[in-house]
């Protein structure tokens, strides 16, 4: 079975520091990882995700996160936040085939101080 | 090419009444979801289908069904709505070819039961 579990329900970081936010999985076998941010009253959209090949995955917005799978994480991280970037941000891990799901985390809501 | 698609937007039912949400997707997709967001929970699956023809209950699917009318099309009902059903339903389609696989959401509708 796979699970993902994400510490920190919240996070919150001045505008221009680094932004991380933490992402563990378990997979019986190399997952597919995915990060989704959701804004306000909005649908959850794809910031970036794992299926092979490099370890180290860029997305939209000047994020990106790195597979690591001794320690079973995928971190997402932003070198400078910026205002624009508070929403909520999705940690998923799956499928495992065609005929399956993906699993969601519960889910990291990101505040940006001034 | 619209995506994933959603009617209504917003739905205010009581107690006891029934309605179906629709979603559409376009993308030509194999599988497709209806999910619930609720505060603090992040998205919960409620069915899935992955394929035209066949569906599968996910972690909360008490009180609902569902119909895969055709490819495009995943209708979520509620036979006899309660209180504990507000919330937010996200559709999803995704598409799982070796080792490419993306997931795309709907807007959401968001339901309350009075």
């Amino acid at each position: 079975a796979q699970s993902v579990t994400q510490l920190g329900s919240h996070v919150s970081v001045s505008e221009g520091a680094l932004v991380l936010l933490r992402c563990n999985y378990s997979s019986s076998v190399p997952p597919y990882l995915f990060w989704y941010v959701q804004y306000p009253n909005q649908g959850l959209q794809l910031l970036l995700k794992y299926t092979t090949g490099a370890t180290l995955v860029k997305g939209i917005n000047g994020f990106e996160a790195e597979f690591k799978k001794s320690e079973t994480s995928f971190h997402l991280t932003k070198p400078s936040a910026h205002m624009s970037d508070a929403a909520e941000y999705f940690c998923a891990v799956g499928p495992l085939s065609s005929a399956s799901k993906i699993i969601f985390g519960s889910g990291t809501r990101l505040s940006i101080r001034p | 090419n619209a995506g994933v698609t959603q009617t209504p937007k917003f739905q205010v039912l009581k107690t006891g009444q029934s309605m179906t949400l629709q979603c559409a997707q376009d993308m030509n997709h194999n599988s497709m979801y209806w999910y619930r967001q609720d505060p603090g929970m992040g998205l919960r699956l409620i069915y899935y289908s992955a394929s035209e023809g066949t569906t599968d209950k996910g972690e909360v699917p008490n009180g609902y069904n569902v119909s895969r009318l055709n490819k495009r099309e995943f209708s979520l009902r509620l036979e006899s709505a309660a209180p504990s059903q507000t919330s937010v339903y996200f559709c999803a389609s995704s598409e799982y070819r070796g080792n490419s696989y993306e997931q795309y959401f709907g807007p959401g509708t968001r339901l309350t039961v009075t």
